[in-house]
């Protein structure tokens, strides 16, 4: 069955230093994954969406690639902030529903630390 | 005022009891979802609907249903409430290939 898979273990960092946070999708070809933003007790946040003919894609300090080769995306967050401590999902759509259904991955915990 | 709105925000109900959450929106799109959220188990599709008239099962439907009264009103109802419903439920819309999410609900079953 369709699968993305992230890191579940919680990522550490100091500010100012750059977050990568990987996603993995395994048994299909999305063609695209998208990147969203949870804090504690809130709605997903939508972020940022990468195609599967773009390697890259950036907004401000945030920065998408896709690699079609390794089945991965990695999510960067450069010049890192306490306030970008919070879960980030990726997610990819589903084959079914007209790709209008997404699949999510668990999440990663990033806090960035002062 | 907030584009996709949830009531109520907390609820703590009865095993057995029935129980309606209610989502509406003001963006103005077709396709409406309910998503739970469990730790460690990540956002589980109960039902979507991508028109008033189109009503889909999502992966974790069972104990579930919906109403989709309007465009921008999409209800989930617990019939008989147990414990292991207790959750952190979303309602979401979707345009394009993106989903906008209201802030949830908690619900707990005692």
């Amino acid at each position: 069955s369709q699968k993305i898979e992230q890191n579940s273990e919680a990522l550490n960092i100091q500010e100012g230093k750059t977050a990568t946070l990987t996603c993995n999708y395994t048994n299909y070809s999305p063609a695209y994954l998208q990147w969203y933003r949870q804090d504690p007790g809130r709605g997903p946040v939508f972020l940022l969406l990468i195609r599967e003919n773009e390697k890259e894609k950036r907004k401000e300090r945030l920065k998408v690639t896709f690699d079609t080769t390794l089945k991965q995306s990695l999510f960067h967050i450069t010049a890192s902030q306490p306030a970008d401590s919070a879960t980030y999902l990726c997610a990819a759509p589903s084959r079914a529903g007209n790709n209008r259904k997404l699949i999510w991955g668990l999440g990663t915990s990033l806090a960035v630390n002062p | 005022d907030a584009d996709v709105t949830q009531t109520p925000r907390n609820r703590i109900t009865k095993t057995g009891k029935r129980i309606m959450l209610e989502c509406s929106q003001t963006k103005g799109h077709d396709r409406m979802y309910w998503y739970r959220q469990d730790p460690g188990l990540g956002l589980q599709l109960i039902y979507y609907s991508f028109d008033v008239k189109d009503i889909n099962k999502g992966e974790i439907s069972d104990g579930y249903s919906v109403s989709r009264q309007a465009q921008a009103k999409f209800s989930l109802s617990l019939e008989s409430a147990i414990p292991n419903q207790t959750a952190l439920y979303f309602c979401a819309t979707g345009f394009g290939e993106t989903q906008y999410f209201g802030p949830g609900t908690r619900l707990l079953v005692l």
